[in-house]
């Protein structure tokens, strides 16, 4: 059974720091990894997707990088905002299995920078 | 393009009822995902349709059912509610069943 940790699961910085946020899964066979952003009480952002053979993901501040075979993901949020304040969940989508496309989850960090 | 879209927005209901809840999936879509968030925790996987059948289900008992309608519009309908069910019920859609998810603003459902 896949299952998704995501390291640390609170971070507050002051604003302007580069952060790392840590994503494992335990099975490597993934058809790919999603981070997502989310706002209190809200629904899902999709901030970056990764195929599962790809390395890393660029957007913007942000990038995401993923190692398959040591099961093995991080965001990079370069130059924090105030703005950037909100809960990161990394998502690994099955590739085998009953339910191909099937996404399972870390619980999330949640995230503050303050100004 | 029109994206995900969920309704109600938020929903009050007594233990022992019964609730529907329904998403519109994103244009040409044919796939939709259900998933249930607790607070506090990372979205729960309930079910999975692909044109118009359940296409796998998660640790869910079956008083949590589904529809996908021809337009590929989706209910999510739980019956004789539990405190425990309450959460933030998510819906996504995608293009075919492993292509990228795109997730609607979810329903809050609140049982007392």
């Amino acid at each position: 059974k896949q299952e998704v940790t995501q390291i640390p699961a609170a971070l507050s910085v002051p604003e302007g720091e580069n952060l790392v946020l840590n994503c494992s899964f335990t099975d490597s066979a993934i058809y790919n990894l999603q981070w997502f952003r989310q706002d209190p009480g809200k629904g899902l952002t999709s901030l970056l997707l990764i195929q599962s053979s790809q390395r890393e993901q660029t957007s913007g501040r942000l990038n995401a990088s993923l190692d398959k075979s040591s099961g093995r993901s991080t965001l990079y949020i370069a130059a924090s905002q105030p703005g950037d304040s909100a809960t990161y969940l990394c998502a690994v989508s099955a590739d085998r299995g009953s339910t191909l496309g099937r996404l399972y989850f870390g619980r999330g960090t949640q995230l503050t920078v303050w100004p | 393009e029109t994206g995900v879209t969920q309704s109600p927005t938020h929903l009050i209901k007594t233990r022992g009822q019964q609730v529907t809840l329904r998403c519109s999936s994103q244009s040409g879509h044919n796939t939709v995902s259900w998933y249930q968030q607790a607070l506090g925790q990372g979205p729960q996987f309930i079910f999975q349709y692909y044109r118009e059948e359940e296409n796998g289900r998660g640790n869910f008992p079956p008083r949590f059912s589904g529809l996908q309608f021809p337009n590929y519009s989706s209910e999510l309908n739980v019956n004789a509610l539990e405190l425990d069910d309450s959460a933030l019920y998510l819906c996504a859609s995608s293009l075919i069943t492993r292509y990228e998810q795109y997730f609607g603003p979810g329903t809050r459902l609140t049982v007392t």
